[in-house]
């Protein structure tokens, strides 16, 4: 069955580090989403993405963030400076088309430690 | 005002037993669909089950089953016949289809554990 890939599966990372969390999504799906998960927490939608830009982003992904699809294949999500409570699971997702019909495939996430 | 609600934060079950979690959601959008999510302690996320809100019945994946009530707006997810393996944390998510890009929003989620 067709799977989201997201590497690194886990990293831990300095405060004010830049860190790139990379996804693949499945190959025929056009929409794609960051949402991230602090311990504990809901899972918080962060941003999607549509025909090379972002279509919806939350009150989170404020400037710091940015999301990219440099490839046909990669999504990558870069913090640029990061702090103690970007510490979270970031999921990657993807979704064949958009409606509430869709729902999305996850990938297994990334876990983020800013120490 | 929350638009996915998940008032059981844990819920506990006996092996082979049937066990039921609570969701109820708030949208004005007649077009909407209902999903629900399986976390295990592993972390991912996987997909159990969806509900249309124009579908006339209740879905079933195999032992899950979704007690739709749309007048009272709730989802309810069974889990029939619980195995120790079906203890993780379960979230319900809606997506919305009134706008071009509509995001699946989530619940808080209930943990389940499911004892021998």
């Amino acid at each position: 069955e067709p799977e989201v890939t997201q590497t690194p599966s886990h990293q831990v990372t300095q405060m004010g580090q830049e860190v790139i969390l990379r996804c693949v999504p499945i190959s025929n799906h056009l929409y794609f989403y960051w949402y991230r998960q602090i311990l504990g927490q809901k899972v918080e939608f962060l941003v999607s993405f549509y025909n090379n830009e972002i279509s919806e982003k939350s009150e989170i992904f404020d400037d710091q963030f940015s999301v990219e699809r440099p490839d046909g294949s990669n999504f990558t999500l870069k913090i640029r400076s990061t702090k103690l409570e970007d510490s979270a699971m970031y999921f990657c997702a993807s979704s064949e088309r958009t409606g509430p019909n869709y729902g999305y495939t996850f990938g297994s996430g990334t876990r983020l430690t800013v120490v | 005002a929350q638009k996915i609600t998940q008032t059981q934060p844990g819920m506990f079950v006996q092996e082979k037993e049937a066990v039921t979690l609570d969701c109820t959601y708030d949208t004005s959008d007649p077009s909407y669909g209902l999903f629900w999510y399986k976390q295990p302690s592993s972390g991912e996320m996987i997909f159990l089950i969806y509900q249309g809100s124009y579908d006339q019945q209740n879905a079933t994946e195999g032992r899950y089953s979704l007690n739709f009530q749309k007048a009272r707006k709730s989802a309810n997810l069974v889990i029939s016949a619980s195995q120790l393996g079906d203890s993780a944390m379960y979230f319900c998510a809606m997506r919305e289809g009134g706008r071009g890009y509509s995001t699946l929003t989530f619940g808080k989620g209930t943990m389940l554990l499911v004892s021998p």
